[in-house]
């Protein structure tokens, strides 16, 4: 089964972008990548998804290598309300509807 | 729209107990889904519907039915309450297809303790 591995925490400067590595290495055929964050206790926030392609949004930037093994969300300007959770999600596998969210990374944005 | 609505928010059950925790979505989504977030941990997928009449097991589907009637509504059933189901449950809807989940929308949650 695919599965996603994201660093337990980072920490970034306030107005600095925040770099948000995730690798997938073993994702599967035409799988998308799915990027949510979560803030304090609220339900889970859809930033971006993306396929082969970079990927941008007013949210954030999406880049995927070129063997789609990793992935990395950029928010551009980081500012302190984009302290987060932030979760990689990928399908299990193929011809599937079940999407795991793994542990993701929790990031702070320091003034 | 309302999005995803979940009830109650706020929940305490004694073990051996038994209780619904109710979902709809008024954005006619054929994907809907029920996680568990556990204190410090991510969320697990519990189950998971494609449409009406349709629903599959996700990770940790053990101790948990459900249904789906009618596109709106996903409603999660705990047969037995125990104190390791005390969790935030999650429920979310898709407009999603086999090719692609697309953005998922979720509700505020329900927060279950059981004693």
């Amino acid at each position: 089964d695919a599965k996603t591995t994201q660093p337990t925490s980072m920490d970034c400067a306030e107005g600095r972008a925040a770099n948000l590595p995730c690798n997938h290495s073993t994702i599967s055929g035409n799988e998308y990548v799915y990027w949510y964050r979560q803030i304090h206790s609220q339900g889970p926030q859809y930033i971006i998804h993306g396929l082969k392609n970079n990927e941008t949004n007013e949210m954030a930037s999406l880049i995927i290598t070129e063997d789609r093994k990793s992935s990395t969300l950029i928010l551009p300007h980081a500012t302190l309300r984009d302290t987060a959770v932030y979760y990689c999600i990928v399908r299990v596998a193929s011809g599937t509807y079940k999407y795991i969210f793994g542990t993701g990374t929790r990031l702070k944005v320091l003034a | 729209n309302a999005g995803v609505t979940q009830t109650p928010k706020f929940q305490v059950l004694k073990t051996g107990q038994s209780m619904t925790l109710q979902c709809a979505q008024d954005m006619n989504h054929e994907y809907m889904s029920w996680y568990r977030q556990d204190p410090g941990m991510g969320l697990r997928l519990i189950h998971y519907s494609v449409g009406a009449g349709i629903t599959d097991q996700g990770e940790v589907p053990n101790g948990y039915n459900v249904s789906r009637s009618t596109t709106e509504d996903f409603p999660l059933r705990l047969l037995s309450a125990a104190p390791s189901q005390t969790s935030v449950y999650f429920c979310a809807s898709s407009p999603s297809t086999l090719n692609s989940l697309g953005e998922q929308y979720f509700g505020p949650g329900t927060r279950l303790t059981v004693t």
